[in-house]
Order: C-alpha cells, then sequence, then structure tokens
C-alpha cells in the first residue's frame, strides 16, 4: 500500500521560534497534499490543500502567512509554522492522494509542543 | 456548509458483541464517502464507499452507503480489544483534489 511519512514525529520548541514539518509520499506520485490539525479528543480538521507547483488553498479561518505550505515536488509538501506559540501546540497530520483515485493516505503525524 | 455527523459519538461493548456506527453527510458534489480507524497515531484507511447498496467488507468489518439518504454505516462483528479506537468518516469531494470533511468520529472501546 500507499506509504506516506511525516518528519519530525515530535518536536519542541520555545515561544518565538520556527518550525518546519516534511511530509513524504514513499512509493507514489502525490499530486495534492493535505494538512491537518487535530486537538486532543477531537476530528482532523483541515487547513489547507496543496497541488504540487501552485500555491496552496487554505480553509477558512487559517493563516497563509503563519503556516506556510510549500509543495515543491510530487513526493514533499512542507508545514512551516512561524513564531510558534503555545495555542500552536497540537497534532499536524499530513496525508497525500494520487491523480488517479480519491483515497488519502495519511502520514504518522507530528505532535508539535511549544513551550 | 459542507457537514458530516457521527453516532454516537462515543460506545462502550464487551467483547463478542456486534457494533453498528452511523454516518451521515450533507455536502454538495459528493464523490465517496471514506472510513478510517483511529489509534494512537494517524488515521488508517477501512473503506472507500462510492456506490450506494454494494456492502464492502474486510474480515469482521463491513460497511455499506445509501447516497438516497445520505448515510453509511460501518458494521464490526464479534468485537475483540483490539478494535477499540476512534472510528471516522469523511465525505470525499472533487474539488481541490479529493478534499475530505471528516465528522467528529466514534471513540469505540471493547471491554473484555
Amino acid at each position: 500500500g500507499a506509504v506516506v511519512s511525516q518528519h519530525p514525529s515530535r518536536v519542541i520548541c520555545k515561544s518565538g521560534t520556527s518550525v518546519k514539518i516534511e511530509c513524504r509520499s514513499l512509493d507514489f506520485q502525490a499530486t495534492t497534499m493535505f494538512w491537518y490539525r487535530q486537538f486532543p479528543k477531537k476530528s482532523l480538521m483541515l487547513m489547507a490543500t496543496s497541488n504540487e507547483g501552485s500555491k496552496a488553498t487554505y480553509e477558512q479561518g487559517v493563516e497563509k502567512d503563519k503556516f506556510l505550505i510549500n509543495h515543491a515536488s510530487l513526493t514533499l509538501s512542507t508545514l512551516t509554522v512561524t513564531s510558534a506559540h503555545p495555542e500552536d501546540s497540537s497534532f499536524y497530520i499530513c496525508s497525500a492522494s494520487s491523480e488517479s483515485g480519491g483515497e488519502q493516505f495519511f502520514g504518522p503525524g507530528t505532535r508539535l509542543t511549544v513551550l | 456548509e459542507d457537514k458530516v455527523v457521527q453516532s454516537p459519538l462515543s460506545l462502550v461493548v464487551h467483547e463478542g458483541d456486534t457494533v453498528t456506527l452511523n454516518c451521515s453527510y450533507e455536502v454538495t458534489n459528493f464523490r465517496s464517502l471514506l472510513w478510517y480507524k483511529q489509534e494512537k497515531k494517524a488515521p488508517t484507511f477501512l473503506f472507500m464507499l462510492t456506490s450506494s447498496g454494494i456492502e464492502k467488507k474486510s474480515g469482521r468489518l463491513s460497511s455499506i452507503l445509501d447516497k438516497k439518504e445520505l448515510f453509511s454505516i460501518l458494521n464490526i462483528t464479534a468485537t475483540q480489544t483490539g478494535d477499540s479506537a476512534v472510528y471516522l468518516c469523511a465525505a470525499n469531494l472533487p474539488e481541490y483534489g479529493n478534499k475530505l470533511v471528516f465528522g467528529a468520529g466514534t471513540i469505540l472501546r471493547v471491554k473484555s
């Protein structure tokens, strides 16, 4: 089956720093990648959708200058949380979809803790 | 506004019981409905349903979609403690390349 990896799996940082999270599709080309945020005991909330080579589409209420998304290749997308604050602490999950199907394959997630 | 509603929100059963999880949706441009199981990390894929009335099965799990009633169910028979998880359903929308709208999830706990 399709495999999606995320790195790092866990990060702890100080308030004000920026954190970059990588999402890679390991065995297929992902024309579309999605970034989700999940709070404890809550469902996944879509933050943005990115297509390779074009600007990401952000969901309402998500600050694009705060959460920078780059989808530079068909196997890599990055999410950078800029000037992180404690309220940005959350579980961030990416998923990837190939052109051929509607199924999304999820990465293992990154737990961000901002002190 | 696109929305997906799951019920019940949580459920506690004993090993061997059969459970039915519900998912209703109100979305524009519906393409398919997906079920995921989430334990401690990211969701793992269970089923994708695109046609009404065709049951999909995988071991003790099965699922079916009713596109007229905008509804899907996930059945788990002979439950085991390893089935304890959050079960998420999501509606797949063709806009922006297969965007998913998730329900809040059903927390299932299977007691031994």
